[in-house]
């Protein structure tokens, strides 16, 4: 029973080419996140959205964007992927910002 | 938001009790400790998450010093699939967000 969904699990694309990762929902959680994860290395948070209340990190990337157009789904997409963004993108969700997350299997984005 | 600290790597023999240790001295009253797991290739799980008091559940059991300046993650009887990276963090405070520290590889041997 995948609660947390993220597609595709491998995604390759070409250096400057944008990019959209996919994440579902079937939990109706009201918050929905988006992290990176470089080899090696732990989880960094990206940006979540509370609700249709966006919450940019004052370090992520001006290329990276996300849309959430519904509470179901939420969207990372990358403008123009540099060979520093090849990484594990994983997606979570919460009840409330206070209480444990769920996190999908994640995204692991090459950069050719 | 509190700064942890936890060994790289521990070995554990299954069958027995892994107790992995964290530390967040800069931890504030209104934060709550959290753990997590990660095991290669999959995301995060959550395992358990305490303010003051010890907390158990079916996974593992979290014992909280009193001055909430450490804490210790217990599997009572590790298994192999135990094996995996596990992250202590905090969530609460000023910005509710969880910042993972650099984890402990928990290699549990058969």
């Amino acid at each position: 029973d995948a609660m947390v969904i993220q597609n595709p699990r491998y995604q390759v694309t070409q250096f400057g080419k944008p990019v959209t990762l996919s994440c579902s929902q079937t939990l109706n959680h009201n918050v929905m996140y988006w992290y990176q994860q470089k080899s090696s290395q732990a989880p960094k948070l990206l940006f979540h959205y509370y609700d249709k209340d966006f919450n940019n990190e004052a370090d992520t990337p001006d290329n990276f964007q996300s849309r959430r157009p519904n509470t179901s789904f939420c969207f990372l997409d990358i403008r123009s992927p540099g060979l520093g963004d090849a990484a594990m993108y994983l997606c979570a969700t919460s009840t409330r910002a206070q209480d444990p997350q769920h996190f999908g299997d994640g995204t692991r984005l090459s950069i050719l | 938001d509190a700064k942890t600290t936890q060994p790289t790597s521990m070995d554990c023999a299954e069958g027995r009790a892994a107790n992995l240790p964290c530390n967040h001295s800069t931890i504030s009253g209104n934060e709550y400790v959290y753990w997590y797991r990660q095991i290669h290739s999959q995301g995060p799980q959550y395992i358990i998450h305490g303010l003051k008091n010890n907390e158990t559940n079916e996974m593992a059991s979290l014992i909280i010093t009193e001055d909430r300046k450490s804490s210790t993650l217990i599997l009572p009887h590790a298994t192999l699939r135990d094996t995996a990276v596990y992250y202590c963090t905090s969530l609460g405070g000023a910005t509710n967000k969880l910042i993972f520290g650099t984890g402990t590889l928990l290699a549990v041997q058969p």
